[in-house]
């Protein structure tokens, strides 16, 4: 399985942006690469998700390195309901359904 | 409301009875997962299902059984053999490929 490396913990401040980062060297050509957060005591919810460009929603942006072996999640403007544990990780397109998460990154914002 | 729901929320039960934890989902999705969760830990594979009928071990999935008969259901049950089954237990669906899966909002099992 294709695997994530993430920092096991980042703090921002309030109303700042906010850069969570995520190595994946191994990545094949049919992987996706999705992130996730976490509330305390939720289950996770799906942020966004891309495979080679670029992407933006309304809740972040997706920043792809061109090699694809690295990518940032940008929150533009974090708020407290933004503190959660985020997920960075690979979803092949086709064949195995393996979905396995790391450990995250815990993120804290500061009032 | 389309969803994934697991039942109960929380779930008490004596040391060596088995247990089985609900997960149904309206979504028409093709897979799902169960996952564990210990305090301050990330998330660990128990077993998935990308076809009725058919599921396979994740990386933990020694001391428990699920079933795929349906679906929308894939129960999860802990049995005995489970050494240590106190935990937050989440369960997720998906469509196959490379879509987004959603998760329940989990039932956190404790064994006294």
């Amino acid at each position: 399985d294709a695997k994530t490396t993430q920092p096991n913990s980042m703090e921002s401040n309030e109303e700042e942006p906010v850069h969570l980062p995520c190595n994946h060297s191994t990545i094949s050509g049919t992987d996706y690469i999705h992130w996730y957060r976490q509330l305390p005591s939720q289950g996770p919810e799906y942020v966004i998700h891309g495979l080679t460009s670029n992407v933006n929603n309304r809740m972040a942006s997706l920043a792809i390195a061109e090699d694809r072996k690295s990518s940032t999640l940008i929150l533009h403007r974090a708020t407290l309901r933004d503190a959660a544990v985020y997920y960075c990780i690979l979803r092949d397109n086709f064949g195995n359904e393996k979905l396995t998460f790391g450990t995250g990154t815990r993120l804290t914002i500061i009032p | 409301d389309g969803g994934i729901t697991q039942s109960p929320k929380y779930l008490f039960r004596k040391e060596g009875q088995n247990v089985t934890l609900s997960c149904e989902q309206n979504l028409n999705h093709d897979a799902m997962y169960w996952y564990r969760q210990d305090p301050g830990q990330g998330l660990r594979l128990i077993y998935y299902s990308q076809i009725v009928n058919d599921f396979q071990k994740g990386d933990i999935a020694e001391g428990y059984s699920v079933s795929r008969e349906k679906k929308e259901s894939f129960p999860l049950t802990v049995t005995s053999a489970q050494k240590n089954p106190t935990a937050f237990y989440l369960c997720a669906s998906s469509i196959r490929g490379r879509f987004e899966a959603f998760f329940g909002q989990g039932t956190r099992l404790t064994v006294v």
